[in-house]
């Protein structure tokens, strides 16, 4: 069965630093991978996408992703962040009903 | 706004009430999603509808729970007699197909007094 692993509930970063969340999933076959963050109160919002080709992912807000078969992970990652990049994020895998994790919510120290 | 469209944003209803939860999808979408939020949870399938019918129903609680996308109007999520475990935030989504990226509503906040 398809599972989403999130290993960090929490990280908290200083503003302008790197930011790497990570995840792990199982699928049988090539995944439907995505990132999603959701603010308080509010919807979730696609960060970006992979479906198949390049194995990194470039997305919204200056996020990208890299997609690592070998290692079952699909990663997200931003060089530089940003207190509004302060919110809960969510890896998910698909095929027709979307699987999610159980989020990491990021905090940055200003 | 041609976003996914949920409402009520919130929702109070006290224990044995009918909640009903709508979702208009986004325009040229006929696959809706249902997922449950609860507190420091991540989101939990519950039911996949296209116009009219129900094509994957494997997260929904077998008993009090309910949803139609008819072929006119949005969909809807039925849950009867309410109970406190019920009290949640639950998102709509949309997609073109199955498998496409899936848009999301912001929610309806559901408590149960």
């Amino acid at each position: 069965a398809q599972s989403v692993t999130q290993p960090d509930i929490h990280i908290t970063v200083s503003e302008g630093a790197s930011l790497e969340l990570r995840c792990n999933y199982s699928y049988g076959a090539t995944p439907y991978l995505f990132w999603y963050v959701q603010s308080p109160g509010q919807g979730l919002q696609l960060l970006l996408k992979y479906f198949s080709g390049d194995t990194l992912v470039q997305g919204i807000k200056g996020f990208e992703a890299e997609f690592k078969r070998s290692q079952s992970s699909f990663n997200l990652r931003k060089p530089s962040v940003h207190w509004s990049d302060a919110a809960e994020y969510f890896c998910a895998v698909a095929d027709d009903k979307i699987i999610f994790g159980k989020g990491t919510r990021l905090h940055i120290l200003p | 706004n041609a976003g996914v469209m949920q409402n009520p944003r919130h929702l109070v209803r006290r224990r044995g009430q009918e909640a009903r939860l709508r979702c208009s999808p986004m325009k040229g979408h006929s696959h809706v999603y249902w997922y449950r939020q609860l507190p420091e949870e991540g989101l939990k399938f519950m039911v996949y509808l296209q116009k009219e019918n129900i094509i994957d129903e494997s997260g929904m609680p077998k008993e009090r729970f309910s949803a139609e996308f008819p072929k006119e109007g949005p969909s809807i999520l039925r849950i009867q007699q309410v109970v406190r475990g019920d009290s949640a935030a639950y998102f709509c989504a949309s997609s073109p197909g199955g498998g496409q990226p899936q848009h999301f509503g912001d929610g309806t906040r559901l408590s149960i007094l």
